[in-house]
């Protein structure tokens, strides 16, 4: 069976700081890969999306970068965080555009 | 205005009680989905649905396409059934999910 596996939990970090959350996806290859952010009282909103290896695409302009160095790795980056980067970070996968996605436990990041 | 809005923002009910959950949205779609996140975050799928109805142990959700609305009942409700419940729909043009805020459910003992 398929299962995503979505690290650290719970993240503090100092504002200038570098980040790297990291994400995997066993059981399935060539997903489609999303890194989606949540900020407090908001919906969910969608960073990036991979539909295949060194392929990322950007919906929102900002502090963030993403790449996908193996199929089934999907890595969500930042050279210095700024506070309003603070938010629960979700990773998801899905079979292709058209089908259910399938969440991570996501990441709860505080940048102080 | 959003293109997917969920009725109520929050709902606290008694155990027992019959749940309705709203979303409404005014885009094309593929798909609809509802998740539900737990309190520590994690986001579990509940249902996809394209047309009419599916039930799945005391939760059915429901789609009514020509009025782009969908409604997700709890039958007897319980405690544990509190979570943050999303409504998420698959744009037809470039299958995006676009979000709803969420609806907050306290279901009190």
């Amino acid at each position: 069976s398929q299962t995503i596996h979505q690290w650290p939990a719970t993240l503090v970090q100092p504002v200038g700081s570098p980040l790297s959350l990291e994400c995997t996806v066993e059981g399935t290859s060539n997903p489609n890969l999303y890194w989606y952010r949540q900020a407090a009282g908001r919906g969910l909103q969608l960073l990036f999306y991979s539909v295949g290896i060194g392929q990322i695409s950007s919906e929102v302009p900002q502090n963030l970068s993403a790449s996908r160095p193996q199929d089934r790795q999907f890595i969500l980056s930042s050279k210095k965080l700024l506070l309003s980067d603070s938010g629960f970070y979700l990773c998801a996968w899905s079979v292709n555009a058209l089908t259910e996605a399938f969440f991570g436990q996501g990441t709860r990041l505080t940048v102080v | 205005k959003n293109e997917v809005e969920q009725s109520p923002q929050n709902l606290t009910a008694q155990e027992g009680e019959f749940i309705t959950i709203n979303c409404s949205y005014s885009v094309g779609i593929s798909a609809l989905h509802w998740l539900q996140q737990h309190p520590g975050g994690g986001i579990v799928s509940l249902f996809m649905l394209s047309s009419g109805k599916k039930k799945h142990g005391r939760l059915i959700a429901t789609i009514n396409i020509q009025e782009k609305h969908s409604s997700l009942h709890i039958t007897a409700s319980h405690p544990r059934d509190s979570a943050v419940y999303i409504c998420a729909v698959r744009s037809n043009s470039n299958y995006q999910l676009i979000w709803g805020a969420g609806t907050k459910l306290i279901i009190k003992p």
